[in-house]
C-alpha cells in the first residue's frame, strides 16, 4: 500500500469552479507539503505545514488555500480555478526536519482547468 | 538566493552507455544536495543525497559527489539500462533550513534506447 496517497488522480474542471485536492499519509510524519509541477519549471512549493496548527505559504501560494485536518491529512483548495493552474500537483511528507531529510511524494494529481 | 541549474533535456542514450547529468547550485553556507527521480506516472523518489562537501551519494549504480569548490553535484552512471528512463531532478536544502525546504531544478528527461 502507498504511504502517501492523493485523490483524485486526474481532474478536469472549468474556470471559476472550486476544487479540492486531498492528500493522506500513513508514514506518521509531522510535515506535509504541496507542490505544483510545470514543464521546464521543476517543482514549486505552494504551502507547507509543520503540524496540525501550523500552516505556511510557499513561493506560489496566491490562488490557493490549504487545510490540515489531522496529522495524516492535508488538503489543497483552488477557490476559483483558472486555466494557468493547469498542472501536476504533488503532496509530500517529511520528518521533523534536519540536514538531508528526505521528502516522500504521492503519485500526483493531474489537474486541467478549461 | 538559492537556486539549482541542471542540464536541459531530453537526453537520449543507448543501453550500456555512460551517463552524466550536470547540476550546479547557488547557495550560502553548506546546503544538503539531492537527486530525485520521477518514473512515468509516479511521484518523485529520492535517488541519492550528500550532506557535506566531498561526500559521495550512491544508489542503484548512480553516483554524485558534492563539490563545494565548483558548486556542483553531477549525476553519473557507468552503464544505463532501459529501466533508467525517467525524469531526474537535482535539488538542495539550504543550510540552517528548519522547514525542510527543498529547492528543485527544472528536471532532465532521460530516455534509454534498447
Amino acid at each position: 500500500d502507498a504511504d502517501v496517497t492523493q485523490t483524485p488522480r486526474n481532474r478536469i474542471t472549468k474556470t471559476g469552479k472550486r476544487i479540492m485536492l486531498e492528500c493522506s499519509q500513513t508514514k506518521g510524519h509531522d510535515r506535509m507539503y504541496w507542490y505544483r509541477q510545470d514543464p521546464g519549471l521543476g517543482l514549486r512549493l505552494i504551502y507547507y505545514s509543520f503540524d496540525v496548527k501550523d500552516i505556511n505559504k510557499g513561493e506560489i501560494s496566491d490562488g490557493y488555500s490549504v487545510s490540515r485536518q489531522a496529522q495524516a491529512k492535508f488538503s489543497l483548495s483552488l477557490e476559483s480555478a483558472i486555466p494557468n493552474q493547469t498542472a501536476l500537483y504533488f503532496c509530500a511528507t517529511s520528518t521533523t526536519g534536519g540536514r538531508g531529510d528526505e521528502q516522500f511524494f504521492g503519485p500526483g494529481t493531474r489537474l486541467t482547468v478549461l | 538566493g538559492n537556486s539549482v541549474t541542471q542540464m536541459e533535456g531530453p537526453v537520449t542514450l543507448s543501453e550500456e552507455a555512460f551517463l552524466t547529468i550536470n547540476c550546479t547550485y547557488t547557495a550560502t553556507g553548506y546546503p544538503s544536495l539531492f537527486w530525485y527521480v520521477q518514473y512515468p506516472g509516479e511521484g518523485l523518489q529520492l535517488l541519492l543525497k550528500a550532506t557535506k562537501a566531498d561526500d559521495k551519494g550512491s544508489n542503484k549504480g548512480f553516483e554524485a559527489t558534492y563539490r563545494k569548490e565548483t558548486t556542483s553535484f553531477h549525476l553519473e552512471k557507468g552503464s544505463v539500462q532501459v529501466s533508467d528512463s525517467a525524469v531526474y531532478f537535482c535539488a538542495l536544502s539550504p543550510s540552517g533550513s528548519s522547514a525542510s525546504k527543498i529547492i528543485f531544478g527544472s528536471g532532465t528527461r532521460l530516455s534509454i534506447r534498447p
